[in-house]
């Protein structure tokens, strides 16, 4: 039982250059999440998925786009990176996404754009 | 004005010693509190959860909240160097489905 996995751990990227940040949890939860986390601004939503086949945004969607794949699975897209993207991000999940409810973190993903 | 305010810290005190982290926020629809706590280069895991008003005993650790003056704490007692970590408050509105975070505090304990 891994939990949430994330990949990459560490990528550099040149302005305007796409990626695609991988997430996956092996835990049966229905919602999950993408946040960003920068110094002084704490965990900032990006996306949420509710359950498979819904997405809705965050605080912070301008430049990402996101995938739920399947139940298991939720991609973060960035089609043209910039360099005020450069953060850790990560991938959450919840069981029904109740307020009562622990969300699960992954390790994070350390993006750095030039 | 960020609808949650935490003092980034760091804060540094000695081992053994009773630590008090604070947040505080706008949103009066804020039902559910947590803390967080998040080990350098991990992802954040669940320390605490309260709903509404009044305390939560966990061991060492008691959560506090007072929605009449917008204003949650988190008390460490006996203080260890395992418990230096970066402590985030979240709250959540009834059906939002969102968690808004703190900027989180930065905690070193000192052997």
């Amino acid at each position: 039982n891994a939990g949430v996995t994330q990949t990459p751990k560490f990528q550099v990227l040149k302005t305007g250059q796409s990626m695609t940040l991988q997430c996956a949890q092996d835990m049966n939860h229905n919602s999950m999440y993408w946040y960003r986390q920068d110094p002084g601004m704490g965990l900032r939503l990006i996306y949420y998925s509710a359950s498979e086949g819904t997405t809705d945004k965050g605080e912070v969607p301008n430049g990402y786009n996101v995938s739920r794949l399947n139940k298991r699975e939720f991609s973060l897209r960035l089609e043209s990176a910039a360099p005020s993207q450069t953060s850790v991000y990560f991938c959450a999940s919840s069981e029904e996404g109740g307020a009562w409810e622990t969300q699960y973190f992954g390790p994070g993903t350390r993006l750095l754009v030039l | 004005q960020k609808e949650v305010e935490q003092d980034p810290g760091p804060l540094s005190v000695p081992e053994g010693a009773i630590v008090s982290l604070n947040c505080t926020y706008s949103n009066s629809a804020f039902q559910y509190f947590m803390w967080y706590r998040q080990y350098s280069r991990k992802g954040p895991e669940l320390l605490m959860y309260t709903y509404s008003s009044g305390n939560k005993e966990d061991g060492r650790f008691t959560a506090q909240v007072d929605k009449s003056s917008k204003y949650i704490s988190l008390f460490i007692r006996d203080s260890q160097p395992s418990d230096s970590a970066t402590y985030l408050c979240a709250m959540e509105a009834q059906g939002a489905q969102k968690l808004v975070f703190g900027q989180g505090t930065r905690l070193t304990i000192n052997p």
